[in-house]
């Protein structure tokens, strides 16, 4: 049964520090893995999608690499702001498991101090 | 313009009632989902659609049933409510395939009294 960790559960920043937010599973059997941004109240938006067969995808100021072997993935975001504070989750698809049946970490809550 | 809506937003009812919560897409994607949040943060899937038709159909109680009457719209009805049943309840959707981000809705946080 795969398992999906984040630590730290939570991690408080100053303004222009990179954030280093870390993802790691069990199963290495992956089709995709993806970083989720939630926010009080709202729902989830999509970050960063990667395949099986990546290494790493960036948008902007956000950074995801995915070691599949040793079953980790790391959310790097460059000189962090206050308006990054939220919950980030990674979520994994297994390789027998349907479209959007993911499995979701508990997330890891930023907040960025000015 | 909304991408995924679902109502209400706040839903609070006694142990026993019957209630619904809808969900609606306006992407054109063929894929819909109910995903639960529980109090510890972890979102576990529960059912999904693909064009009116049910893919995904988690261990969730028969209390639980899904309908979706086009491929934008995916309800949830839930029979008999129990404390355990509080939670956050997301719609998602997405359009399938390789290219399978999800779209989630903004969340309906249901409370069993």
């Amino acid at each position: 049964k795969q398992e999906v960790t984040q630590i730290p559960a939570a991690l408080s920043v100053p303004e222009g520090e990179n954030l280093v937010l870390n993802c790691s599973f069990t199963d290495s059997a992956i089709y995709n893995l993806q970083w989720f941004r939630q926010d009080p109240g709202k729902g989830l938006t999509s970050l960063l999608l990667i395949q099986s067969s990546q290494r790493e995808q960036t948008s902007g100021r956000l950074n995801a690499s995915l070691d599949k072997s040793s079953g980790r993935s790391t959310l790097y975001i460059a000189a962090s702001q206050p308006g990054d504070s939220a919950t980030y989750l990674c979520a994994v698809r297994g390789t027998t498991d349907s479209w959007g049946k993911l499995q979701f970490g508990a997330g890891t809550q930023v907040v960025v101090t000015p | 313009d909304t991408a995924v809506s679902q109502t209400p937003k706040y839903l609070v009812t006694q142990m026993g009632n019957d209630k619904s919560i809808k969900c609606e897409q306006n992407l054109g994607h063929d894929t819909m989902y109910w995903y639960k949040q529980d109090s510890k943060k972890f979102l576990k899937i529960m059912f999904s659609y693909n064009n009116k038709e049910l893919i995904i159909n988690e261990t969730v109680p028969n209390r639980f049933s899904p309908k979706s009457p086009d491929k934008a719209h995916l309800n949830l009805h839930i029979n008999s409510l129990e404390l355990g049943d509080s939670a956050v309840y997301f719609c998602a959707s997405s359009q399938g395939g390789s290219g399978e981000k999800l779209f989630f809705g903004s969340g309906t946080q249901l409370s069993v009294l």
